[in-house]
């Protein structure tokens, strides 16, 4: 069955610094996977997905993730960070037609 | 500016009460699903539907979890008797058409607290 972990609970990052959450998967079918942002009190918003085709992808708010098989990875960057991004962040696979989600990464920006 | 709706907002029991939430997916969305969300267990798909219809519930205690969709615009989800491990987070999110690969939109969620 396909799975997602996400490395790190909490990131905290510096406004104007590199953001780097970490989101590994397991799959025996070539995974299609999804990154989420959840923004205090409020529910997901779908971030950027990988179905097939060009493994960087550019996603909303200047977030981008690259899948790499040979890593069994999907991680989610952005080169500089903003207060707003400060949210948590959850990496997301399709198994049999439904979305499972890793245990989420929180992320603060300080000023 | 389209967005599913959620009633209500928060919501606090006793043990052993029903509860029902309410869901209003985006006009014209044909899939809907509920979401548990809990700091123990993360996310957790609890039911989804296609054109009305359940296509998976195992996500669902049985015993005392129902989810209906009464009609195009209104899914429910009804808790009897409701116990304090119900207590969570519930996101009901809909979508358009019939791969999981569409965007699932989420509403703002009910936050039930069961005492």
């Amino acid at each position: 069955a396909q799975s997602v972990t996400q490395l790190g609970s909490h990131v905290s990052v510096s406004e104007g610094a590199l953001v780097l959450l970490r989101c590994n998967y397991s799959s025996s079918v070539p995974p299609y996977l999804f990154w989420y942002v959840q923004y205090p009190n409020q529910g997901l918003q779908l971030l950027l997905k990988y179905t097939t085709g060009a493994t960087l992808v550019k996603g909303i708010n200047g977030f981008e993730a690259e899948f790499k098989k040979s890593e069994t990875s999907f991680h989610l960057t952005k080169p500089s960070a903003h207060m707003s991004d400060a949210a948590e962040y959850f990496c997301a696979v399709i198994n049999t037609d439904k979305l499972i989600f890793g245990t989420g990464t929180r992320l603060q920006v300080f000023p | 500016d389209a967005r599913v709706t959620q009633t209500p907002r928060h919501k606090v029991t006793e043990m052993g009460q029903e509860v029902t939430m309410r869901c209003q997916p985006i006009l014209g969305h044909n899939t809907v699903f509920w979401y548990r969300q809990t700091m123990m267990q993360g996310l957790e798909l609890l039911a989804y539907f296609r054109n009305r219809a359940p296509l998976d519930d195992s996500g669902m205690p049985k015993d005392r979890f129902s989810a209906e969709m009464p009609d195009a615009t209104l899914a429910t989800l009804k808790i009897q008797p409701s116990e304090p491990r119900d207590s969570a987070v519930y996101f009901c999110a809909s979508g358009s058409g019939t791969s999981y690969l569409n965007e699932q939109f989420f509403g703002p969620g009910t936050r039930l607290t069961v005492l």
